[in-house]
């Protein structure tokens, strides 16, 4: 089955640090989303990925659509306190599948 | 984007009884939503797909039996939790795919604690 690994599984910065996580993928995936959870409480969409290559900005947050379709990286310039959180990377193989998570980044923020 | 909420947003109960929990996409149609679960510090786990006017797609492992899912009208899945026991005690969400791009909502969960 598919498998969708999410590194790192824990970050703990600075504020004001960049940082940076990546999913990788055994099989080729047409949708990458990026999502971001707080305790007791479902996934919030960050960023959609459709295309090869493609690199997308919500803000302070850049997702790229790996070239191969098999990864996909976030990074999170100049972070902040409410940054903290679990960051879930998932993947669709084709529209209107079931998506696959990764296993999340919890991200810790020191003010 | 599009919003999902879900009823309750936590529930206690004793062992051996039925819950069950609302997932409601309140300004789009859903003829497909997604329930999920997910235990402490853990991923999401998909369980079942639930389909507007048909039966629920269930993931190997999940007894369908266990988990009655409905699909009433566009806008309204239900999971019911039946004969709940301490170990159905998690976090239960529902996600419904956006409207016009390939993409899934989801819900604020529930929390499920069987005592």
């Amino acid at each position: 089955g598919q498998q969708l690994n999410q590194s790192p599984q824990s970050m703990f910065i600075q504020e004001g640090e960049d940082v940076s996580m990546n999913c990788t993928s055994s099989s080729i995936f047409n949708t990458w989303l990026w999502y971001k959870q707080d305790p007791g409480e479902g996934p919030v969409l960050l960023i959609a990925l459709y295309k090869a290559g493609e690199l997308t900005s919500n803000g302070r947050l850049t997702a790229q659509f790996g070239i191969t379709r098999k990864d996909s990286f976030l990074n999170i310039s100049a972070s902040i306190p409410s940054d903290v959180g679990i960051y879930f990377c998932a993947g669709k193989e084709t529209s209107g599948s079931r998506l696959t998570f990764g296993e999340g980044t919890q991200l810790t923020v020191n003010p | 984007g599009a919003v999902v909420s879900q009823h309750p947003s936590w529930v206690i109960c004793k062992s051996g009884t039925s819950v069950k929990i609302e997932c409601r996409s309140l300004d789009f149609q859903a003829t497909t939503m997604f329930w999920y679960r997910q235990f402490p510090k853990q991923s999401l786990m998909l369980m079942a797909t639930s389909n507007e006017g048909s039966k629920a797609t269930y993931e190997q492992g999940v007894e369908k039996d266990k988990f009655l899912i409905n699909h009433a009208s566009l806008t309204l899945s239900t999971l019911t939790v039946t004969s709940a026991h301490p170990e159905d005690s998690s976090f239960y969400i529902c996600s419904a795919p956006g409207q016009g791009v390939d993409t899934q909502y989801f819900g604020p969960g529930t929390r499920l604690t069987v005592l």
